[in-house]
């Protein structure tokens, strides 16, 4: 057990770019979380898996965004078109059955010029 | 609209002095978590409360759940350096997290 990781830790692209991160989970834990998270503010949820199901999408997540989980292990979100304001931290964290207790990576900051 | 709101938003103290950081929340979720970050970096779990009453304890952090009440705290003891972070409960359900707490312990 190595812990959620993510990748990569950082990207920097121009507007209109699309970036894709990925997250991979603990192995053991069926749920995944992708939150946004910008200076001095908490984690914003944007959306969440129970094994490779999308069970919750925020409304504030625009239809530039997408995450997906093949096969319930590894998650992937996808940002299209992007914008100065999609700039910030983005992390994923998964939780265990039991308690839902949530582990997080070390995140990935996005920085669009 | 639901809220998770925490005070103080910034908190100064002393070492060596005591200190509680309040978490209130509208929902009726039972579970309430609580989370450490340190400046650029993610955020580390400290503690999962699950139901009323529930009180939870790690060196000189103590934390409680009133789920009646809707209110959660996070109690310092004795503060020392170390202990400067930024502090954010959660709700689970709506995975939902408070403004957060940042704390400065100074010698």
């Amino acid at each position: 057990d190595t812990g959620v990781s993510q990748d990569p830790r950082h990207k920097i692209t121009k507007r209109g770019q699309n970036v894709t991160f990925r997250c991979d989970p603990i192995s053991e834990h069926n749920r995944l979380y992708w939150y946004r998270q910008t200076l001095g503010q908490g984690p914003e949820f944007l959306t969440y898996f129970q094994n490779e199901a999308q069970l919750e999408k925020s409304r504030l997540l625009s239809d530039r965004f997408s995450a997906e989980r093949p096969k319930g292990s590894f998650s992937t979100l996808e940002i299209q078109r992007t914008e100065q304001g999609d700039s910030a931290m983005y992390l994923c964290a998964s939780s265990r059955p039991e308690t839902y207790e949530q582990y997080f990576g070390p995140g990935t900051r996005l920085t669009v010029t | 609209e639901l809220k998770v709101e925490q005070n103080p938003l910034f908190l100064s103290m002393q070492e060596g002095k005591n200190y509680t950081i309040y978490c209130n929340y509208s929902t009726t979720s039972d579970r309430l978590y609580w989370y450490r970050q340190d400046p650029g970096k993610s955020l580390e779990s400290l503690f999962v409360l699950l139901s009323n009453g529930a009180v939870k304890q790690e060196g000189r952090l103590m934390a409680s759940l009133d789920t009646k009440a809707r209110l959660s705290t996070l109690h310092i003891t004795a503060a020392v350096h170390d202990l400067s972070a930024t502090y954010f409960c959660a709700v689970d359900d709506t995975f939902y997290f408070g403004t957060g707490t940042s704390l400065t312990v100074i010698p």
